[in-house]
């Protein structure tokens, strides 16, 4: 079993709702990320939150809003999202500051359809 | 920029033999770690192996090693006696120094047949 929980694991979702993905880990790790994946593609960072501060932002459409409430839990909250969003999102947690020696450990990651 | 290369989109092997998953890496940082991530068919992305810049051995984790050339800037995986839940999608990625980023290779693909 992975030691990082992600909910839901199927979204299925229109244009105009606004849902939240959630992700929860009890590793004691101050790092905490989002990745969008594409089938057969590798995983592209959307955000990186350090010590519960927002630390990278890949650039992301504002209708993709992180919030990282503890150092626990990571949300991902969705508004307005468009067809090409339609991935599956995962979210992985690192020691840290997330340096070279840390590997990721990721969840089982949301698969969410818009349509 | 860092920058990972993995040339083989997909692999066969036969089960209870050996195979080597390339990845070649390119990067300005003295210190740096390279990792192997495996992904089965269900999403989740598995930790597999670590290497760090500057450890002078390769790294092993049951049956699988890392076979690390610095010089020619390689980083292979190797798995030895594949078996049938080996089948997945394998990336290999590096991190620099600072906090934060992750570069991922675009994967291979390894099928183990029966």
């Amino acid at each position: 079993d992975t030691e990082v929980t992600q909910t839901p694991k199927h979204l299925v979702m229109g244009m105009t709702n606004k849902k939240s993905l959630k992700c929860e880990q009890h590793m004691g790790h101050r790092a905490m990320y989002w990745y969008k994946q594409k089938a057969k593609k590798p995983p592209e960072l959307m955000f990186v939150y350090s010590y519960e501060k927002l630390s990278i932002n890949e650039s992301v459409p504002s209708r993709f809003s992180p919030e990282c409430p503890n150092s626990s839990l990571l949300n991902l909250h969705l508004h307005a999202l468009q067809p090409e969003d339609s991935a599956l999102y995962l979210c992985a947690s690192s020691q840290g500051k997330g340096g070279s020696n840390q590997p990721q450990h990721f969840g089982d990651g949301t698969r969410l359809s818009i349509l | 920029a860092q920058k990972i290369t993995q040339t083989q989109p997909g692999m066969f092997v036969q089960e209870k033999e050996a195979v080597t998953l390339d990845c070649t890496y390119d990067t300005s940082d003295q210190s740096y770690g390279l990792f192997w991530y495996k992904q089965p068919s269900s999403g989740e992305m598995i930790f597999l192996i670590y290497q760090g810049s500057y450890d002078e051995q390769n790294a092993t984790e049951g049956r699988y090693s890392l076979n690390f050339q610095k010089a020619r800037k390689s980083a292979n995986l190797v798995i030895s006696a594949s078996q049938l839940g080996d089948s997945a999608m394998y990336f290999c990625a590096m991190r620099g120094p600072n906090a934060g980023k992750s570069t991922f290779g675009d994967g291979t693909t390894l099928t183990v047949k029966p």
